[in-house]
């Protein structure tokens, strides 16, 4: 069945490192939407991205998609102690389904 | 933006207790929404897709008999867990969409403990 891979697992940083995830589908997708989620907390949509190759930037957080439409990535720049929490990305295709997400830790 | 809202957000019951969670999109037509469930440090894994008066098409491995789902309205749906058992203790997050291709907006979750 289709799989949706993120790497790495985990991430632990100092403040104002900066923070790569990479997402990888086993199949190609229509879309991939990026969430993060707070310990306790429930996702929270971030972005979708639909064209292949596309580049999308919200605040300090830059989202590409793959050329394939098969893979994605998510960098914060500098990071701060409000971007600590589980990044997921989600692969559409007929239904969609989550990475295994990333586990970001921030220490001041 | 889109709001949708779960109840109960935590439940703590017997062992063979029938547990219902509701699902609601409080500002939208949801015409597909997704029952998730998530273990601890874990990803959310599909567990149902529910159509508005259709039946749910269930993942594979989850038990269609076990875990109820009845979407009767376009802004309601429900998970019952029958007769719950310690091992189905987790997590469960439900989301809605308007259509194909939109992003899914999860509830807060319902943090289920069965002892």
């Amino acid at each position: 069945g289709q799989q949706v891979m993120q790497i790495p697992q985990y991430q632990h940083v100092q403040e104002g490192e900066d923070f790569t995830t990479y997402c990888n589908s086993s199949t190609t997708l229509s879309n991939i939407q990026w969430y993060k989620q707070r310990p306790g907390g429930h996702p929270v949509f971030l972005i979708q991205l639909v064209k292949s190759g596309e580049v999308k930037k919200q605040k300090r957080l830059t989202f590409q998609f793959g050329e394939a439409k098969k893979n994605s990535s998510l960098h914060i720049p500098a990071t701060q102690t409000t971007d600590v929490g589980t990044y997921f990305c989600a692969g559409q295709t007929d239904k969609l389904i989550f990475g295994t997400g990333t586990r970001l830790q921030v220490f001041p | 933006g889109a709001v949708v809202s779960q109840h109960p957000s935590r439940v703590i019951c017997k062992s063979g207790t029938s547990v219902k969670i509701e699902c609601r999109s409080l500002d939208f037509q949801a015409t597909t929404m997704f029952w998730y469930r998530q273990f601890p440090k874990k990803s959310l894994m599909l567990m149902a897709t529910s159509n508005e008066g259709s039946k749910a098409t269930y993942e594979q491995g989850v038990e269609k008999d076990k875990f109820l789902i009845n979407h009767a309205s376009l802004t309601l749906s429900t998970l019952t867990v029958t007769s719950a058992h310690p091992e189905d203790s987790s997590f469960y997050i439900c989301s809605a969409r308007q259509g194909r291709d939109q992003p899914q907006h999860f509830g807060d979750g319902t943090r289920l403990s069965i002892l």
